[in-house]
């Protein structure tokens, strides 16, 4: 069990809708990453939070936007969802700001099958 | 930015050893880790070597680092079905953007 916490599981919806997905990081880690995986597309990072600011942006679409809260916690926000976004989608934490010396935690993930 | 490059797939027979090779471009990597994702799972951590070593092992892993080609392996003495899972390479020098490769897909043949 690595801590993180990600809900839900999964997630069936349909094209043009919006979905969340939250992230409990691990207790006591400040930076949260989301991700994105897709079989052919691998793992693409999108967004890292520490401590509540924005720290850092991969390829995240302007569709998707993501938030970290006072208590940590984080949500990533999909909207007018399209066929393509249907992958799994994870949640790392790490101590630190800056990743290189404190390894990622990751969470289960969240299934995301767009209809 | 950093790219990193993995075979898609290995397939091995059980007992055997497994070798799965990475290459990557940033040469200001100071944390080289493995991840493992198992069916079903996210990625957890494996093990990591330090730029400053060549060779590590742990148990049935070994972690070899050449840097002056940017190229990274895991070795896995003994495989086990229980070792079929999708292995990621995450070269991390702490800039951005957080890369890690495609993975390689471990298959075991009992």
């Amino acid at each position: 069990d690595s801590g993180v916490t990600q809900t839900p599981k999964h997630l069936i919806t349909a094209t043009g809708q919006r979905v969340t997905l939250r992230c409990s990081p691990r207790s006591g880690d400040l930076s949260v990453y989301w991700y994105q995986q897709s079989l052919d597309q691998g793992l693409q990072f999108l967004i890292q939070y520490y401590n509540g600011e924005e720290r850092a942006k991969g390829n995240i679409l302007e569709r998707f936007s993501a938030q970290q809260f006072p208590d940590l916690h984080s949500e990533l926000n999909l909207s007018s969802l399209e066929l393509g976004d249907s992958a799994l989608y994870f949640c790392a934490s790490s101590t630190t700001a800056s990743s290189y010396n404190s390894p990622l935690h990751f969470g289960n993930g969240t299934r995301l099958t767009v209809t | 930015g950093e790219d990193v490059e993995q075979s898609l797939f290995l397939s091995v027979r059980e007992g055997d050893s497994s070798v799965i090779n990475c290459t990557y471009t940033d040469s200001s990597s100071t944390y080289l880790y493995w991840y493992k994702q198992e069916p079903g799972a996210g990625l957890q951590l494996l093990t990591y070597i330090f730029s400053n070593m060549d060779m590590k092992q742990d148990q049935r892993l070994t972690v070899l680092l050449n840097k002056k080609d940017k190229h990274l392996s895991l070795r896995i003495a003994d495989t086990q079905t229980g070792d079929s899972a999708i292995y990621f390479c995450h070269p991390n020098s702490g800039n951005t953007p957080l890369v890690f490769g495609k993975g390689t897909r471990l298959s075991v043949i009992a």
